[in-house]
């Protein structure tokens, strides 16, 4: 199992410009994040979705915009990039049961600098 | 807002020393979940404590959950090298029924050989 799939790996933005990163499971989950990972403030949560068709702000949603059009897809777009969303973003499913013993998959995360 | 705080933000270790790290929430968790991330890698799961006073352990790695279920703490016991990366706590928070774990700001911790 590939297990979750991340699209790019690496990018450079110039100020201004769109683009959408890419997640996709192969593990049948639920639900599924997007994150941001920055120096010193860990993991924030962006957007997430508890099944196809649904999506849901998260801690730090301006700027961005998802879409889940399918189950095992969550997009993540970012319409006007700015300096400000330099990060490296992760994206994570889970099962539908809360609190389940399995925990979050995370993907192998997208590093991307705008310039 | 909903936070868990977590210390120390740093540790260095001789290789073979123990090591701890601690998460704190102001108010009473479901659960606690623990991640391990390595560097330049993403976050993989390690653990789930639900119960009060709950210790779980993983080899080296002792897991505790609170009696009052509002902090939690891993130690790792004579660390390697193999166990360098940043230890997330993650909790739970449930917004208008949905549930979503926040994540600390994470332990990095280096070993030194």
């Amino acid at each position: 199992n590939a297990g979750v799939t991340q699209t790019p790996k690496f990018r450079v933005l110039k100020t201004g410009q769109s683009m959408t990163l890419l997640c996709a499971q192969d593990m049948n989950h639920e639900y599924m994040y997007w994150y941001r990972q920055d120096p010193g403030m860990g993991l924030r949560l962006i957007h997430y979705s508890v099944g196809e068709g649904t999506t849901a702000k998260g801690e730090v949603p301006d700027g961005y915009n998802v879409s889940r059009l399918k189950k095992q897809n969550f997009l993540l777009g970012l319409e006007s990039a700015a300096p400000s969303q330099t990060s490296v973003y992760f994206c994570a499913s889970s099962t539908r049961r809360t609190g389940g013993s399995y925990g979050y998959t995370f993907g192998s995360g997208t590093r991307l600098t705008v310039v | 807002g909903q936070q868990v705080m977590q210390i120390p933000q740093y540790q260095h270790v001789q290789e073979g020393e123990d090591f701890t790290t601690y998460c704190n929430s102001s108010t009473t968790l479901s659960n606690i979940q623990w991640y391990k991330q390595r560097p330049g890698g993403h976050p993989v799961f390690l653990i789930q404590l639900v119960k009060s006073g709950e210790v779980k352990k993983q080899k080296r790695l002792t897991f505790q959950f609170g009696e009052a279920k509002k902090n939690s703490s891993l130690h790792i016991t004579a660390t390697q090298t193999t166990d360098v990366g940043t230890y997330f706590c993650a909790a739970p928070f449930t917004t208008s029924g949905t549930y979503k774990y926040i994540f600390g700001t994470g332990t990095r911790l280096k070993v030194l050989a």
